[in-house]
């Protein structure tokens, strides 16, 4: 899982609640992502950032907000407007978004459960 | 618009058997492809990538990788599966036109059996 880490590791909310979901990396990357994974579905990205104070929807960002103050962290806050948030949320990184040759490297995920 | 595609859920083997999982793809210009592997409840670890060169790439625990243009298939292979081998197998490609989306197969859940 390389140097990316987020936190917590499960998390239970209720409807009707905000949670924020914690990502930090150690890579000095500057790009970040946001990832939701279903079964059988494989990934889909929710919110990308390529540098600081900056970020970009991807396919499902609808109830999401995130946000980017640091280079080392991109948190991703689910709303209570998304309407079935129980997934595995995922956070990658890479050096530069502009080289196709660059990797994602991923965290250890978040299970989010509403109760 | 790109895409990948995994037309197997699940791929079973015996352990000492060579393995494949296969992947197909779609897009508009150059692929750039890779493979990610996936134990339960962690995050994607990458396994190899294909950008140019080679149309064999070598990657990471012995996996190996063979891209055929004409068949537009990038199918991950290993001449020797091993029982800790078993896991989540996803191919994705990185959309040229927007390097920042990469588009992921639904992935294959490849069991090796001792």
């Amino acid at each position: 899982d390389g140097g990316i880490t987020q936190s917590p590791k499960y998390l239970f909310r209720k409807e009707g609640q905000n949670v924020t979901l914690s990502c930090e990396q150690n890579l000095n990357h500057d790009a970040m992502y946001w990832y939701r994974q279903d079964p059988g579905q494989g990934l889909r990205l929710i919110y990308y950032s390529q540098i600081v104070n900056d970020f970009q929807k991807g396919d499902i960002a609808e109830g999401y907000s995130v946000s980017r103050e640091k280079k080392e962290s991109f948190p991703l806050t689910v709303t209570s407007a998304q309407k079935n948030p129980t997934a595995f949320y995922l956070c990658a990184s890479s050096m530069r978004e502009t080289r196709l040759t660059d990797t994602q490297y991923f965290g250890p995920g978040t299970r989010l459960t509403v109760l | 618009a790109q895409s990948v595609a995994q037309p197997e859920d699940q791929v079973n083997v015996a352990e000492g058997n060579p393995l494949t999982v296969k992947c197909t793809y779609s897009v508009s210009g150059n692929p750039y492809l890779f493979w990610y592997v996936q134990y339960p409840n962690r995050g994607l670890q990458f396994l190899l990538k294909y950008i140019t060169g080679d149309n064999l790439v070598k990657g990471s625990y012995g996996f190996e990788a063979e891209f055929n243009k004409s068949q537009t298939s990038f199918h991950l292979k290993k001449p020797s599966a091993l029982v800790s081998d078993s896991a989540l197998y996803f191919c994705a490609v990185r959309d040229a036109d927007n390097f920042n989306k990469f588009y992921f197969g639904s992935g294959t859940k490849l069991n090796v059996k001792p």
